[in-house]
């Protein structure tokens, strides 16, 4: 059964520094979003993304955020100077549609940790 | 906007009895609705989903829910719980983005 893939798995990283989060979506999806999930907090929206555009983002995806398809399986995250309060589990999900009926499958997650 | 409320932080159960996982919705116009479940150290894996038709929807490893609109419930079910049921449950709408409820830990007992 095709997935989504994430690496890696765990990163801990200085403040300050740049991260670059990793997921492979399932193979004909062409939809791709990134939400995260603070420790104790509710899963949150961060961008959706489509024929290489953002086609959502949510407040918390300001000017230190971007995503990008680099080439025609991954999908990245790159968080551009990080700061302690980014330190949250990070999860990559894509859909074969982009309407709400769609189902949206997740990776496994990536755990960042910023010190 | 749409959210989706889960009004218990843990449910506890005997293996073999009835599970149940409440959640109730507020949308404007069509809900779409959906539960995922996500076990220990894994990611969040899809359950099932209410889009439109029969009230009572069928989905993975036994689970099962029912859409009521006069309630704005769609509470998660499964007539036997088992140890492996035990994990985080996410009630989830989607209006082209998901906003998940703040979940609720399962823990069935043996």
């Amino acid at each position: 059964e095709p997935e989504v893939t994430q690496t890696p798995s765990h990163q801990v990283t200085q403040m300050g520094q740049e991260v670059i989060l990793r997921c492979v979506p399932i193979s004909n999806h062409l939809y791709f979003y990134w939400y995260r999930q603070i420790l104790g907090q509710k899963v949150e929206f961060l961008v959706s993304f489509y024929n290489n555009e953002i086609s959502e983002k949510s407040e918390i995806f300001d000017d230190q955020f971007s995503v990008e398809r680099p080439d025609g399986s991954n999908f990245t995250l790159k968080i551009r100077s990080t700061k302690l309060e980014d330190s949250a589990m990070y999860f990559c999900a894509s859909s074969g549609g982009g309407y709400p009926a769609e189902t949206q499958y997740f990776g496994p997650g990536t755990r960042l940790l910023v010190l | 906007a749409q959210s989706v409320a889960q009004p218990e932080d843990q449910v506890n159960v005997a293996e073999g009895n009835p599970l149940t996982v409440k959640c109730t919705y507020s949308v404007s116009g069509n809900p779409y609705l959906f539960w995922y479940v996500q076990y220990p150290n894994r990611g969040l894996q899809f359950l099932l989903k209410y889009i439109t038709g029969d009230n009572l929807v069928k989905g993975s490893y036994g689970f099962e829910a029912e859409f009521n609109k006069s309630q704005t419930s769609f509470h998660l079910k499964k007539p036997s719980a088992l140890v492996s049921d035990s994990a985080l449950y996410f009630c989830v709408t989607n209006d082209y983005k998901l906003s998940f409820g703040a979940g609720t830990t399962v823990t069935v007992r043996a």
